[in-house]
């Protein structure tokens, strides 16, 4: 079953702008992970944010994590025209229990030049 | 860098037939994983290895079967090809649980039954 929700399911913003995307679940997490997937590709790892933590950053990449609403926003700032791509939100299943991901059914991102 | 190889990027196959497709890592990592990706479904997990010879139902294994006889390789299998298994297929693997659960993934095969 798909735990994370993304929010918005499609984005389209010019170069320069910033991206804002969201990403809800249900049950208890030990960590959050963001992904991105250029069209026909396999996903990416951007960022991990562990549970205790309620915000992190990886170069133009922004995470928060508010757990008690269950709820992860990814930004990306200064966007360009290749950030253009799919992103993902995957939480541990079974709050840790085992090795599998719960993926998101993903925002697509469109940057425009 | 990890590395996860998907033997094929694009294949068609007839209904009816067997279909192998082989993933294979190069970080000995434990964990394994099968996924098929559908437009508006996101990534359905088939199934997955904790180790070698090991191996656990996903969300949706239903007409697939897989093959772990070495922990680098990990082969899913379609007993008997059917339209509705049209899909990206996507290999992934991992090192363990908690923060080591971060998934790398193959370029991914696109396949089409006819």
């Amino acid at each position: 079953s798909q735990q994370g929700e993304e929010d918005p399911q499609a984005l389209s913003i010019q170069e320069g702008e910033n991206a804002t995307m969201n990403c809800s679940y249900k049950t208890s997490i030990n960590n959050l992970q963001w992904y991105r997937q250029n069209s026909g590709r396999g996903l990416v790892h951007l960022i991990l944010i562990r549970s205790n933590e309620r915000e992190k950053h990886s170069g133009r990449l922004r995470v928060t994590l508010d757990t008690s609403k269950k709820s992860s926003s990814l930004l990306i700032t200064a966007s360009r025209a290749a950030d253009t791509a799919s992103y993902f939100c995957a939480t541990d299943a079974d709050g840790g229990a085992t090795n599998k991901l719960i993926f998101g059914t993903g925002t697509l991102l469109a940057v425009q030049p | 860098d990890v590395k996860v190889t998907q033997s094929s990027r694009y294949l068609v196959k007839r209904t009816g037939e067997k279909v192998f497709l082989e993933c294979v890592q190069d970080m000995d990592h434990e964990n394994m994983f099968w996924y098929r990706q559908d437009p508006g479904l996101g990534l359905r997990l088939i199934y997955f290895s904790y180790d070698v010879k090991m191996k656990e139902k996903g969300d949706i294994p239903e007409g697939y079967s897989v093959s772990r006889e070495k922990k680098e390789r990990f082969s899913l299998i379609l007993e008997s090809a059917s339209t509705n298994q049209t899909s990206m297929y996507l290999c992934a693997s991992s090192f363990g649980t908690g923060g080591k659960n971060i998934q790398y993934f193959g370029a991914g095969t696109r396949l089409s039954v006819l």
